[in-house]
């Protein structure tokens, strides 16, 4: 089993819906989780972090399944501004130095 | 102001020759990595750094050395390039993790490696 698994997409969506996406994990013992979306031809950038009680930021809203090992975004009211790839990852391990893993990532398309 | 910045943004060069990349990040950052993302996009850890001490060395060939003169800094040295080491090499940094700390990784632009 891969360590972060995500739907590939594409997910081609008109302005204005609400699309989401799922990822799981496979260690159970992972601390920290996180959503970061990449442009094309760019650097990854932290969108948000996810929080065990879930927690929204506008328009997007993550939640965390502990016992399912399993990660949600949710994107409200897409804007054609949305359209990037966006990566599920996690922190296996509390420690120094401890290494992101990533999601090889879900590719939205928002068109108008 | 760039938080972590890496040279070149681009290199191209032939099979067989030496090349290196520099990071340098002004966070404060005590930890710091280089990330491999391929033709298929799919960003792969390399090395991390932790003041300095390597904590990570994944299955990477070892013409690929790291070396981090000080925590600000993460160089990565590649010999004897090959047509395979094509990818975008990324350069990130983190806290170490701590009570209230957010460890999330704030990443460099990139240098595009192309071999010919």
């Amino acid at each position: 089993r891969k360590e972060v698994e995500q739907d590939p997409g594409p997910f081609n969506v008109p302005e204005g819906a609400t699309v989401a996406f799922n990822c799981t994990y496979s260690n159970s013992a992972s601390q920290s989780f996180f959503w970061y979306r990449q442009d094309c031809r760019k650097e990854p950038k932290l969108l948000m972090s996810v929080y065990s009680s879930g927690n929204e930021d506008g328009r997007f809203t993550a939640q965390l399944n502990r016992a399912s090992q399993y990660i949600s975004l949710l994107i409200r009211d897409s804007k054609l501004s949305d359209s990037a790839t966006y990566l599920c990852v996690v922190n296996p391990y509390n420690q120094a130095g401890t290494a992101l893993i990533f999601g090889k990532g879900t590719t939205l398309s928002v068109s108008s | 102001d760039t938080a972590v910045s890496q040279t070149p943004k681009y290199l191209v060069t032939q099979m067989g020759n030496d090349k290196s990349i520099k990071c340098e990040q002004n966070l404060g950052h005590d930890t710091m990595y280089w990330y491999k993302q391929d033709s298929k996009k799919f960003l792969k850890i390399m090395f991390s750094y932790n003041n300095k001490e390597l904590i990570i060395n994944e299955t990477v060939p070892n013409r690929f050395s790291p070396k981090s003169p000080d925590k600000a800094h993460l160089n990565l040295h590649i010999n004897s390039l090959e047509l395979g080491d094509s990818a975008v090499y990324f350069c990130a940094s983190s806290q170490v993790p701590g009570k209230g700390v957010n460890t999330e990784a704030f990443f460099g632009q990139g240098t595009r490696l192309t071999v010919v």
